[in-house]
């Protein structure tokens, strides 16, 4: 099928490796974020998520880090994994406007290199 | 558990003709959502109820486009005199949103909707 990632900045690293994602968010009043990682032909699967009262975030082999001086979101992985191959949007909201929609981020394909 | 169920997964249609997507949330999940995802794009926002009501519709490109969700549950998405351009995978997704606090958008494999 098409791929999803098609045109979409590019991260490749060796599995067992380390990686960063970075995502720089558009709106100052956002106040919650979230990491989703995205398969070829499947909907966005949820990773993490943050709140704006918080600047570091941990789950199982991920950790979120919230700037919100400069408007700066990463994901690190930590100890990639063939698994890991996708691709990965950040999304913000702004729940002061009265809705819970999410904006997404242009998004970046990880590759795993084995 | 169920995830979030979209039907059709494929839906090819004629220019002008009209569509009815369709979504099954989560079981107890009172928001719900649908997003629409270009290629090589990042899905963007059409609709979100809170219950049975259409709570923000500011996503919906023009009229063509309109959404339900009658019992709470179930939601379709009708697109009226299709055009090329609406070709997009369409997303729905779920939350169990209480209000005042955002909570994880759970995604459907959406239906992926080619206009000929």
């Amino acid at each position: 099928g098409e791929s999803v990632g098609l045109h979409l900045p590019t991260l490749s690293v060796q599995e067992g490796d380390n990686s960063i994602i970075n995502c720089a968010y558009s709106n100052s009043a956002s106040d919650y974020f979230i990491w989703y990682k995205q398969e070829s032909g499947k909907g966005p699967q949820f990773i993490i998520d943050i709140r704006s009262n918080m600047d570091k975030r941990q789950g199982q082999r991920v950790t979120v880090l919230l700037n919100k001086t400069v408007k700066h979101l990463s994901l690190q992985i930590a100890a990639t994994q063939p698994g890991d191959s996708a691709v990965y949007f950040c999304a913000e909201n702004y729940s002061g406007a009265g809705s819970y929609q999410l904006t997404f981020g242009k998004g970046t394909k990880l590759s795993v290199i084995p | 558990g169920a995830g979030v169920s979209q039907t059709p997964s494929n839906k090819v249609t004629e220019k002008g003709k009209y569509v009815e997507l369709r979504c099954d949330p989560i079981s107890g999940h009172t928001a719900l959502y649908w997003y629409r995802q270009s290629l090589g794009q990042g899905p963007e926002f059409l609709i979100y109820f809170q219950g049975t009501g259409a709570a923000d519709d500011s996503g919906l490109p023009n009229d063509r486009f309109f959404a339900v969700r009658p019992e709470g549950s179930v939601s379709t998405l009708k697109i009226q005199r299709t055009e090329r351009g609406d070709s997009a995978v369409y997303l729905c997704a779920s939350s169990s949103l209480d209000r005042g606090t955002n909570s994880p958008l759970h995604f459907g494999n959406g239906t992926r909707l080619t206009v000929t």
